[in-house]
């Protein structure tokens, strides 16, 4: 089993509409959970960090974790053109400053 | 604040040829961690350095080493270059409070292409 799983997509979705991010890990240790935003060339930029089971909403992007299922999840609102990026998750345990990696999810919103 | 830096941007190496690259954190972060990201293998972890120690390793062969200065700053050397080291190479610096690494924040990336 792959430590960080995330559907590779392209997830296409309209402008205005939301879309929904889904992560699964296998380490159970992991204790922060984090989404980065990668755009094309650029280099990943911290969106989202969760610590604790349940919801955490800052402006138009919330995430979801659930430890018992090893499952967190990123669900950005009234999508916009500029959100198309590759989202990428990334568990972490507290004693460890690396962080392991999905293969991303790519996401594009049409105008 | 100033944010991660890495020098140079873009290189250019031949095979066989080594290469440095240079990460300075951000002001006050002791851990510093670098990846490798290729199109096919996307972002793997390399080393982290906290507090001038390499504290994690990934799966890399061993051309590939790195150092922490007592400042913080960190350094990556990769010798005998081949042309699969081909990628981006980030530097991510983190804050580390009560022995709890907070949240990663990476810098632009040096671009290496080995020809």
């Amino acid at each position: 089993q792959k430590e960080v799983e995330q559907n590779s997509g392209p997830l296409s979705v309209p402008e205005g509409a939301i879309a929904s991010l889904n992560c699964t890990y296998s380490d159970r240790v992991s204790q922060s959970f984090f989404w980065y935003r990668q755009y094309s060339g650029k280099s990943p930029e911290l969106i989202m960090s969760i610590y604790s089971n349940g919801d955490k909403e800052d402006g138009r992007f919330t995430a979801q974790l659930n430890k018992a299922s090893q499952y967190v999840s990123l669900l950005i609102r009234d999508s916009q053109p500029s959100d198309s990026a590759t989202y990428l998750c990334a568990p972490q345990r507290g004693s460890q400053g690396n962080l392991i990696f999905g293969k991303g999810t790519k996401l594009s919103v049409k105008p | 604040k100033a944010g991660v830096t890495q020098t140079p941007r873009y290189l250019i190496k031949t095979r066989g040829q080594q290469v440095t690259l240079s990460c300075s954190p951000i002001s006050g972060h002791r851990s510093v961690s670098w990846y490798q990201q290729t199109p096919g293998q996307g972002l793997q972890f390399l080393f982290e350095y906290f507090s001038e120690t390499q504290r994690n390793k990934g799966n890399f062969p061993g051309r590939f080493s790195g150092r922490q200065f007592s400042n913080s700053r960190s350094e990556m050397n990769v010798s005998t270059l081949e042309l699969g080291d081909s990628a981006l190479y980030l530097c991510a610096s983190s804050l580390v409070m009560g022995g709890v690494f907070a949240e990663a924040f990476f810098g632009q990336g040096t671009r290496l292409t080995v020809v």
